[in-house]
């Protein structure tokens, strides 16, 4: 079973309007959490990271939230543009026995917004 | 700084071939990631070097596929013989390490590798 969850799978939203991504992860020990956008075919590029003691980061009209309580984060996009047609990854970081850093990813969610 | 370049873009071969996915990290990253990305199972990182010297390849699928990283600025993924489940998107990252074990990695624009 994946360490981490990704909902929902895929959405669309109309031009202008919000959305909200959600990610929960079993991962631990946590280090940090961090959002990738990735545009059709091009590499992911970074949106957050926050580590255990950040609740919130934002990055223009992206902001992620983190509960590290319940092990859950979320992605805010607002005011939704087309240019935000693109997968979002979460992805966790963990300590490993070795002391260096595990990663585990979701299966991301595509967005698609329309005109 | 011109990003993390991958060679080649695109590349076909036929199973049985070798492969090799290169890879010229960002000039002063200590951090190198091979990443291997398809529909089913999504992004999987396949192994990750500091300094050159491989940390964890608990990610590599099997015996066929070697990294290496020869000097600071360049890496290798080959797959040796290749087989049409290896067709995927392969993507090369670097990376600093920060505080806390915080390190922003920086994705190349990956090689689309059919093998058929």
């Amino acid at each position: 079973k994946n360490q981490v969850e990704q909902s929902p799978q895929s959405l669309i939203i109309l031009e202008g309007k919000n959305c909200t991504l959600q990610c929960n992860y079993t991962v631990s020990p946590f280090s940090n959490l961090r959002w990738y956008k990735q545009d059709t075919g091009r590499g992911p590029v970074s949106l957050t990271i926050m580590t255990f003691s950040e609740n919130t980061k934002s990055n223009g009209r992206y902001t992620a939230t983190l509960d590290a309580d319940t092990k859950q984060s979320s992605l805010h996009i607002t005011a939704s543009q087309l240019s935000d047609s693109a997968s979002y990854i979460c992805v966790v970081s963990a300590r490993s026995f070795s002391n260096d850093y595990k990663l585990s990813f979701g299966a991301g969610t595509t967005v698609t917004v329309r005109a | 700084d011109a990003g993390v370049i991958q060679s080649p873009r695109h590349e076909v071969t036929e199973m049985g071939q070798e492969v090799t996915l290169r890879c010229k990290p960002i000039s002063g990253h200590d951090y190198l990631f091979w990443y291997r990305q398809t529909m089913m199972r999504g992004l999987e990182l396949l192994i990750y070097f500091n300094n050159n010297v491989p940390i964890d390849d608990s990610g590599m699928p099997e015996d066929r596929f070697s990294a290496k990283m020869p000097n600071a600025s360049f890496s290798t993924l080959k797959i040796q013989p290749s087989e049409p489940r290896d067709s995927a998107v392969y993507f090369c990252a670097s990376s600093l390490r920060g505080s806390g074990g915080i390190y922003e990695q920086y994705f190349g624009p990956g090689t689309r590798l059919t093998v058929t």
